[in-house]
Parts: C-alpha cells; sequence; structure tokens
C-alpha cells in the first residue's frame, strides 16, 4: 500500500498564482484532512471531509478551497496564492471508528509564494 | 476549548539518557491524548494515543506516556535515547470521537548528542 501519497512535494508560486495541491490516499479512508505546519505553530487544520461530497472548514480556511468527489482524493486548492500562505502542507487520513487523533500522514507538501 | 503546551522547545539530551518531552492540556471533557513523531522531511507518525483505558501508555521505539489527570499532564519518556529518535515530537488533544478536530501543541525538537 502506498499509504496517503502527495504532490507536488515542493512547489514556488508567485503571489495571485493560483494552484493545487494533490491527495490521493488508498486505503478507504473516509475521513481526510489538509493540515499547514509553521515554525511554532505545531499543525493547524485546513479544511476536512467526513466522506464523498462532503467537506468543512478547519481552525484555518481562508483562501482555501477543497471538494472531494471520490473516497481517494481530496485535493486542496489556492485560488490566489499570498506570501502568508508559505508553509508545509499536509494531507491527513483515517478510518471510521477510530479516534480522531489516529491519523495517517502524507510526506507534506512545501509551498513557497513569492 | 481544548488546548495543548509543550514546555520546551528544543530538548537535548546525550545518547543512552533518560527522555521526557513534556506536554499540558486543557480540555472540558476526559480528553484523547496523542504523541506523534516527525523525522526530518516526513510526515507525522502515531507515536502513542491515550484513550481514556490504562493510564500508562507504551507506543513504538521504547517511548511511553503516563495520563495524570490530576496535573493535566501527558508527558512522553524514553529510558534511554538512541540516535536515531531525533525528531520532532507533537503532542495532540481530542475531545471525544466522531469528526471533533484534534488539536496540535507547537511541537519540541529533540537532540541526541553522541
Amino acid at each position: 500500500n502506498a499509504g496517503v501519497t502527495q504532490t507536488p512535494k515542493f512547489q514556488v508560486l508567485k503571489t495571485g498564482q493560483s494552484m493545487t495541491l494533490q491527495c490521493a490516499q488508498d486505503m478507504n479512508h473516509e475521513y481526510m484532512s489538509w493540515y499547514r505546519q509553521d515554525p511554532g505553530m505545531g499543525l493547524r487544520l485546513i479544511h476536512y471531509s467526513v466522506g464523498a461530497g462532503i467537506t468543512d472548514q478547519g481552525e484555518v480556511p481562508n483562501g482555501y478551497n477543497v471538494s472531494r468527489s471520490t473516497t481517494e482524493d481530496f485535493p486542496l486548492r489556492l485560488l490566489s496564492a499570498a506570501p502568508s500562505q508559505t508553509s508545509v502542507y499536509f494531507c491527513a487520513s483515517r478510518s471510521p471508528g477510530t479516534s480522531p487523533g489516529e491519523l495517517f500522514f502524507g510526506e507534506g507538501s512545501r509551498l513557497t509564494v513569492l | 476549548a481544548q488546548s495543548v503546551t509543550q514546555l520546551g522547545s528544543h530538548v537535548s539530551v546525550s545518547e543512552g539518557a533518560l527522555v521526557l518531552l513534556r506536554c499540558n492540556y486543557s480540555s472540558s471533557v476526559p480528553p484523547y491524548l496523542f504523541w506523534y513523531v516527525q523525522y526530518p522531511n516526513q510526515g507525522l507518525q502515531l507515536l502513542l494515543k491515550y484513550t481514556s483505558a490504562a493510564t500508562l501508555v507504551k507506543g513504538i521505539n521504547g517511548f511511553e506516556a503516563e495520563f495524570k489527570k490530576s496535573e493535566t499532564s501527558f508527558h512522553l519518556t524514553k529510558p534511554s535515547a538512541h540516535m536515531s529518535d531525533a525528531a520532532e515530537y507533537f503532542c495532540a488533544v481530542s475531545e471525544g470521537t466522531g469528526r471533533r478536530a484534534l488539536t496540535f501543541g507547537s511541537g519540541t525538537r529533540l537532540q541526541v548528542q553522541p
């Protein structure tokens, strides 16, 4: 099993550009989420989904969009990138019936916005 | 509202010495508590979890943590540090099950000196 796969691993954008971070999992997990990691701030939840067609906002959703058309995929879209969105982004998933902390993480996508 | 405080953003120990990483939490209900480890350029990996069973929880790689309700603490320990333990460690808290979000601490970077 590949687990949780994120692409790209590195990306540099200019302010105002748009892009999509891809996340795919092959574990048939219903719950998927996106976090951003910033120095000294731990991980903060951006958006999450409890199944195909269902998404909700987390702690820091502004500037990001998500959709969930399949169980496997949960892309994160930046419509107009800003320097404040420079961060490392992690996708995570978990299986039904497990506690909220039993997450499987991808290896991360490092985004720099100039 | 739930929150997590990790005391000490950097901890340095000698190889073979005791590892103690501190975590205090705040929760309005009995919490679920977790420790994650992040090796350089990798995603987070669940180290151990407390979900209201035994208060002393054993995890992978010889780590363990003790839930102390009276002190609202969930400190991570390992009797003898190994060079391979050098990583960043995150404590996290969740109130209950279901779609409730996970709140991460700001992380503690562990250095192991030869």
